[in-house]
């Protein structure tokens, strides 16, 4: 079946760092990808999503490439701040259905 | 901005109880989740919910779960007599109406829930 695997946190950063969270999947079909965050205290929030092999997702700095060929949706940021402090979520939704398929999570924390 | 809220933020209840928890959806979408986070392991789909009908669970939603939109505002999720293993955060999510398969689903901080 879908599944979804995330690198193990907690990550954590000097402000400024460079940020990659890997992210792989297993699927049939053509899924649709995305990263969700989560903040202390608040619900998921979508931060970018892929619905095809190529796409570049971004949003806030962050990026991600779906890439059929190593089944991957890595995310990445040039360069984090503080405020990019959360858990982030790989997901993916096979086609023809209502449900996300998340990973682990990955907590990042970014220091001053 | 519009959003998804869950209340009680925690509850504690022991094994063999029914709990409710209960989901404000964002007023003007149609379609209704729940997912559970036992602590350490993935987040995992329980439900859909649209018209007032299940459009999909999974297997581990089974005859001990029921969900319910008892008025116009809420949705909730009804565990009629808790397991240990039940205790894990557990978020609700609602999209628009239209493509259910492409809209995103947005979703409420959790409710964990201890199970003694």
């Amino acid at each position: 079946g879908n599944s979804v695997t995330q690198m193990e946190g907690p990550v954590t950063l000097s402000e400024e760092a460079f940020l990659t969270i890997n992210c792989t999947y297993t699927a049939t079909g053509y899924p649709s990808l995305f990263w969700y965050v989560q903040y202390p205290g608040e619900g998921l929030q979508l931060l970018l999503k892929a619905t095809k092999a190529d796409d570049k997702g971004s949003n806030k700095g962050f990026e991600a490439t779906y890439r059929k060929e190593t089944t991957s949706f890595h995310l990445e940021k040039g360069s984090v701040q503080v405020s990019d402090s959360a858990v982030y979520f790989c997901a993916l939704r096979g086609s023809g259905t209502y449900k996300y398929i998340f990973g682990t999570g990955t907590r990042l924390k970014v220091l001053a | 901005e519009p959003e998804v809220t869950q209340t009680p933020s925690h509850q504690v209840t022991q094994m063999g109880q029914e709990v409710i928890l209960r989901c404000v959806p964002i007023s003007n979408h149609l379609y209704f989740y729940w997912y559970r986070q036992i602590l350490g392991q993935k987040v995992e789909f329980l439900v859909s919910f649209y018209n007032n009908e299940i459009s999909e669970k999974s297997e581990i939603f089974d005859d001990q779960f029921s969900v319910e939109r008892p008025d116009g505002s809420n949705f909730t999720l009804k565990i009629r007599s808790t397991k240990l293993e039940d205790s894990a955060m557990y978020f609700c999510a609602s999209s628009e109406g239209g493509n259910p398969y492409y809209n995103e689903q947005f979703f409420g901080p959790g409710t964990r829930l201890t199970v003694l």
